[in-house]
């Protein structure tokens, strides 16, 4: 069964400074992987995500991460964090089945952004 | 689009009482989920459907929870009886294929007395 980890509950930058956020899977296949960010009371909105291709993805918000098959790792970053940065991340490994994509969840990182 | 839509927001019910959750998928989008986050236990998926049909509903805690989808444009989770345990956030998500993204709805909170 796949599994994602995310080793970081809490991480607090300044702003401006670089951030990244790591995730950790397991999956025996080549897995599908996301990362989501929720802000207080709101839904999940997709940043970015990797299916092939490329290992390192661009998604909004001038996020990107790098699919690195050997370490089994999808880290998130970003040059320069903003204030409306803070929110909480998820990362998610899909498995692809014969009808749909079944997303596994980290716990999520919180992320705080001091001046 | 106007997104996922789920109602009610929030709803504070109290132990025994049913519960009913709704969501309208983005049109168009043919896979409809229903997951529920907890502090304990993360962001779990509860069930999800292709075409109005229930695929999988491993994740459905017990008998008391159950869903359905009458047609493409909406959805239900029903919990009879709650319990205080059900406390949670509940998200739907719908997607346009089985390898599209998901996209999530607000969330309905849940707070079972």
């Amino acid at each position: 069964a796949q599994s994602v980890t995310q080793p970081d509950i809490h991480i607090t930058v300044s702003e401006g400074a670089s951030l990244e956020l790591r995730c950790n899977y397991s999956y025996g296949a080549t897995p599908y992987l996301f990362w989501y960010v929720q802000s207080p009371g709101q839904g999940l909105q997709l940043l970015l995500k990797y299916f092939s291709g490329d290992t390192l993805v661009q998604g909004i918000k001038g996020f990107e991460a790098e699919f690195k098959r050997s370490q089994s790792s999808f880290n998130l970053r970003k040059p320069s964090v903003h204030w409306s940065d803070a929110a909480e991340y998820f990362c998610a490994v899909g498995r692809l089945l014969e009808y749909g994509n079944k997303l596994v969840f980290g716990a999520g990182t919180i992320l705080r952004v001091k001046s | 689009d106007a997104g996922v839509i789920q109602s009610p927001r929030h709803e504070v019910t109290e132990m025994g009482q049913e519960v009913t959750l709704r969501c309208k998928p983005i049109s168009g989008h043919d896979y409809l989920f229903w997951y529920r986050q907890t502090m304990m236990r993360g962001l779990e998926l509860l069930i999800y459907f292709n075409n109005n049909v229930p695929i999988d509903d491993s994740g459905m805690p017990e008998d008391r929870f159950s869903a359905k989808m009458p047609n493409a444009s909406f959805s239900t989770l029903k919990i009879q009886p709650s319990e205080p345990r059900d406390s949670a956030v509940y998200f739907c998500a719908s997607s346009p294929g089985g390898q599209e993204t998901q996209y999530f709805g607000p969330g309905t909170r849940l707070l079972v007395l």
